[in-house]
């Protein structure tokens, strides 16, 4: 069975530091791979995504994420955070092919920016 | 940018009436999705639709659950008599799943409080 797994539930960095959130996922073929963001009141927007081909992926708001088949992951970083930075972070897999699109989230990073 | 659109945004029902979740999908979108995230758990899968029929449904959208698309723009989530478990935020999808490759635009989301 396919699944994913966010190992930091909370992490807390400074405005302008770096940011790396983990994603390890556990899923029997090539797996669609997501990143999503969740600020408070807000619905879930989509990062970025790794689908094939280059395994590392830009997505929006600076964001990138590494897939490296090796060790099941799929990290999100950003080289310099920002205060709107502070979210919610799901990472997702869905199955292919992508018949129903069934997405399996994570247990979500929570991410608080200090000054 | 086209967007998928939610209400109410909040909805607060008695145990055991009967509550009707509204969705409007982008418009060029093939496949439906509702998802549902209780507080403090992660975002789980409720049903997939597509083709004016369900695709996939998870454990959790049993017979007291139903979808529809009454027309060629919304997309609704029904739940014949709301138990307490059923407080959640539910979160309604749409992605067009054209060949190769797809993602899911989520809504807002509707925060259902069950007393």
């Amino acid at each position: 069975a396919q699944s994913v797994t966010q190992p930091d539930i909370h992490i807390t960095v400074s405005e302008g530091a770096s940011l790396e959130l983990r994603c390890n996922y556990s899923y029997g073929a090539t797996p669609y791979l997501f990143w999503y963001v969740q600020s408070p009141g807000q619905g879930l927007q989509l990062l970025l995504k790794y689908f094939s081909g280059d395994t590392l992926v830009q997505g929006i708001k600076g964001f990138e994420a590494e897939f490296k088949r090796s060790q099941s992951s799929f990290n999100l970083r950003k080289p310099s955070v920002h205060w709107s930075d502070a979210a919610e972070y799901f990472c997702a897999v869905g199955a292919i092919p992508v018949r129903w699109g069934k997405l399996q989230f994570g247990a979500g990073t929570q991410v608080v920016v200090t000054p | 940018e086209p967007e998928v659109t939610q209400t109410p945004s909040h909805q607060v029902t008695q145990m055991g009436q009967e509550v009707i979740l509204r969705c409007v999908p982008i418009s060029n979108h093939l496949y439906f999705y509702w998802y549902r995230q209780i507080l403090g758990q992660k975002v789980e899968f409720l049903v997939s639709f597509y083709n004016n029929e369900i695709s996939e449904k998870s454990e959790i959208f049993d017979d007291q659950f139903s979808v529809e698309r009454p027309d060629g723009s919304n997309f609704t989530l029904k739940i014949r008599s709301t138990k307490l478990e059923d407080s959640a935020m539910y979160f309604c999808a749409s992605s067009e799943a054209r060949t190769g490759t797809y993602e899911q635009y989520f809504g807002p989301g509707t925060r259902l409080t069950v007393t």
